[in-house]
């Protein structure tokens, strides 16, 4: 049964860049089938897709944060990360990793990371 | 990009009473829609997939129907451990999208 965890700092300071890794068990990213998705909620708000990648290191960005994000697959360690640059306060949100099965009609994040949140303060 | 708009945004129900979501896409999703629950400080929980398709695990009193662009969420029976937001999801085009949340509160 596959787990994600997300790990990384919880405060950034303004201007930085946010970086968050989601570490992969009970299944290998590299056996292909599957997206991995990065997704964040403002605190008491609703849920905005970031971008997921896949295990070759394609990648689909939401166009409302592609000019920040970058994230990026590590095979060796079943891991995949977030970078979202130049953040402000309207960063500050609950950072989630998930996973969905790869279907031409699209499919259901499932299972979720518990989130992790990020605040972004001087 | 598809909007989904959830009503109602909140909702206060008796126990055993029976809720409605809804959720109404901006354009033709087929049915490439699920639901989630999310409890407090809890990451969302898959409940419904491809908007009529059951999940293992979940109580039957869940159950959601539509196609196209109008969906809905039911909950047979409200029990108090229900007590959550719920997020409908499109993963018909990208980028994907999720509707606003509706809040089900207990009485």
């Amino acid at each position: 049964q596959v787990q994600l965890q997300e790990s990384g700092p919880g405060l950034v300071k303004p201007s930085q860049t946010l970086s968050l890794t989601c570490t992969v068990s009970g299944g290998s990213i590299s056996s292909g089938g599957y997206y991995w998705s990065w997704i964040r909620q403002h605190p008491g708000k609703g849920l905005e897709w970031i971008g997921y990648i896949y295990y070759s290191g394609s990648t689909y960005y939401n166009p409302s944060l592609k000019s920040r994000v970058t994230i990026s697959v590590d095979t060796s360690k079943n891991q995949f990360s977030l970078k979202l640059s130049s953040v402000t306060a309207a960063d500050t949100a609950v950072y989630y990793c998930a996973s969905q099965v790869v279907a031409a009609s699209g499919n259901w994040f499932d299972p979720w990371g518990q989130g992790t949140l990020v605040t972004v303060s001087s | 990009e598809i909007v989904l708009t959830q009503s109602p945004d909140f909702q206060s129900v008796t126990p055993k009473e029976k809720v409605t979501i809804t959720c109404r896409a901006s354009q033709s999703i087929g049915s490439s829609l699920h639901w989630y629950q999310q409890k407090p400080d809890q990451s969302p929980k898959l409940l419904i997939k491809y908007a009529s398709q059951s999940i293992s695990g979940v109580p039957s009193r869940f159950s959601g129907s539509g196609s196209g662009t109008d969906f809905t969420l039911t909950i047979n029976s409200l029990e108090a451990e229900d007590a959550a937001a719920y997020y409908c999801h499109q993963s018909s085009s990208l980028p994907q999208t999720f509707g606003q949340g509706t809040k089900v509160e207990i009485k």
